[in-house]
């Protein structure tokens, strides 16, 4: 099915390891993001890349990197994982405004 | 920070009964979109609508806008307990920001 795939759906991690979250589109968008999804918080913007070559900071960008491999594909790393970034998190890709947005089904991360 | 609000918080219903919620927001925006989210699972797009549209319908989805009073409102008819789902508005920035912003939505019970 087209869409966004976002790998792994679940993850438990040590405080101060590192880890990739991998996301990848199909639709052949060029915009893509990374949100995290916190309770009572809604989505917050961590980066996004606009177009491939690109990337730019979002809301909550500290302690995370990206990389925008190439049009498909856009990570996102935590180089030394917090308790604070126990979150869910989500990739979206869209063509700018056209037809709205399209995520990925998360990745539920736990930081111990 | 966020720029949509979703108003109430919380909505419970019973089966066959409307659903009204509502999202302001602060600054201008190119267009405002409203998205499902089913518990544990990724956002779905439901409907987008233009700064220069004042109403849109997708089946039992009626989506006002209001940019004079920086409102919009998504009114979900004859409600079925598949329903049941916490619902986002998000908007862009009218300055050349294609960014999606989100509230922190409307979780919606619709009772069998």
């Amino acid at each position: 099915n087209a869409g966004v795939t976002q790998t792994p759906k679940f993850q438990v991690l040590k405080t101060g390891q590192s880890m990739t979250l991998q996301c990848a589109q199909d639709m052949n968008h060029n915009s893509m993001y990374w949100y995290r999804q916190d309770p009572g918080m809604g989505l917050r913007l961590i980066y996004y890349s606009a177009s491939e070559g690109t990337t730019d900071k979002g809301e909550v960008p500290n302690g995370y990197n990206v990389s925008r491999l190439n049009k498909r594909e856009f990570s996102l790393r935590l180089e030394s994982a917090a308790p604070s970034q126990t979150s869910v998190y989500f990739c979206a890709s869209s063509e700018r405004d056209l037809y709205g947005y399209t995520f990925g089904s998360g990745t539920r991360l736990t930081v111990v | 920070s966020q720029q949509g609000e979703e108003d109430p918080q919380a909505l419970s219903i019973q089966e066959g009964e409307n659903a009204t919620m509502n999202c302001s927001y602060k600054t201008s925006i190119n267009n405002l979109q409203w998205y499902r989210q089913n518990s544990g699972r990724g956002l779905v797009h439901l409907i987008l609508i233009r700064s220069n549209e004042r109403e849109k319908h997708s089946g039992r989805l009626r989506v006002t806008l209001d940019t004079s009073k920086k409102s919009s409102s998504l009114l979900i008819t004859a409600s079925r307990a598949a329903d049941t789902a916490s619902y986002f508005c998000a908007t862009d920035g009218s300055g050349g920001s294609y960014i999606p912003t989100f509230g922190r939505g409307t979780s919606l019970i619709v009772h069998p």
